[in-house]
């Protein structure tokens, strides 16, 4: 059974400038939800993806959005990066919209913007 | 709105030394779960419990215990004869919603150092 990856591990941007962070789920999971860590703080919800629909969001604005592919792997994109915006971004997946399943989290990339 | 609070920052303690670290949490759902995440210095967040609102009973597995009190809205965790690799910052984290997502709450975080 594979975990959850993501992709890059570290990433070092200017502000205004334009990412994309990915994730593959656990094999088998259909849903993701991504998070944003802001150093010495808890994540914070950004979005979820059910089957390669929008399934929630946190409060974020929208210059952040997703995709989820029907391989269920994901992507996180900022645009117009704002050094706010520096942070560990972690998603996790889960099999479906139930909370009696576990959601397993990815290693997290670090997002650093200058 | 579902907050969690976890008042201890930091706290350091001696290996074999039992440490407990305090959860609260304000929700007005009467249907919710809570969780227990450590986090490693790797970033990765690794599930160590879940309990839901209807089950007080305490929770008790190898090193690791939690109490839940609802009629104090407290959820702490208590590592019994602590290890150097219990060294990362945990986090109590709250759900109100049927399944993870936009209601899922984390608290800030208690780094946790167990010194040799």
């Amino acid at each position: 059974e594979t975990g959850v990856t993501q992709s890059p591990t570290h990433l070092i941007k200017t502000r205004g400038q334009q990412v994309t962070l990915r994730c593959s789920s656990q094999s088998g999971h259909n849903t993701v939800s991504w998070y944003q860590q802001a150093l010495g703080q808890g994540p914070q919800f950004i979005f979820q993806y059910y089957r390669e629909e929008e399934n929630g969001r946190g409060n974020f604005p929208p210059r952040f959005s997703g995709l989820q592919f029907p391989n269920y792997s994901s992507e996180l994109n900022v645009n117009a990066l704002e050094l706010d915006d520096s942070a560990l971004y972690l998603c996790a997946s889960s099999l479906a919209l139930i909370r009696d399943d576990e959601q397993f989290f990815g290693p997290g990339t670090r997002l650093t913007v200058l | 709105a579902q907050k969690v609070t976890q008042a201890q920052t930091e706290i350091s303690v001696v290996e074999k030394e039992d440490v407990t670290l305090d959860c609260v949490y304000e929700t007005r759902d009467t249907t919710y779960y809570l969780f227990w995440y450590k986090q490693p210095p790797s970033g990765e967040l690794v599930f160590l419990i879940r309990r839901n609102s209807f089950d007080e009973q305490n929770e008790i597995s190898g090193r690791y215990s939690w109490n839940f009190q609802k009629s104090t809205s407290s959820f702490n965790f208590t590592i019994t004869a602590s290890q150097v690799v219990d060294s990362a910052v945990y986090f109590c984290a709250l759900s109100e919603a049927p399944y993870y997502g936009q209601n899922f709450v984390f608290g800030p975080g208690t780094r946790l150092s167990v010194l040799p």
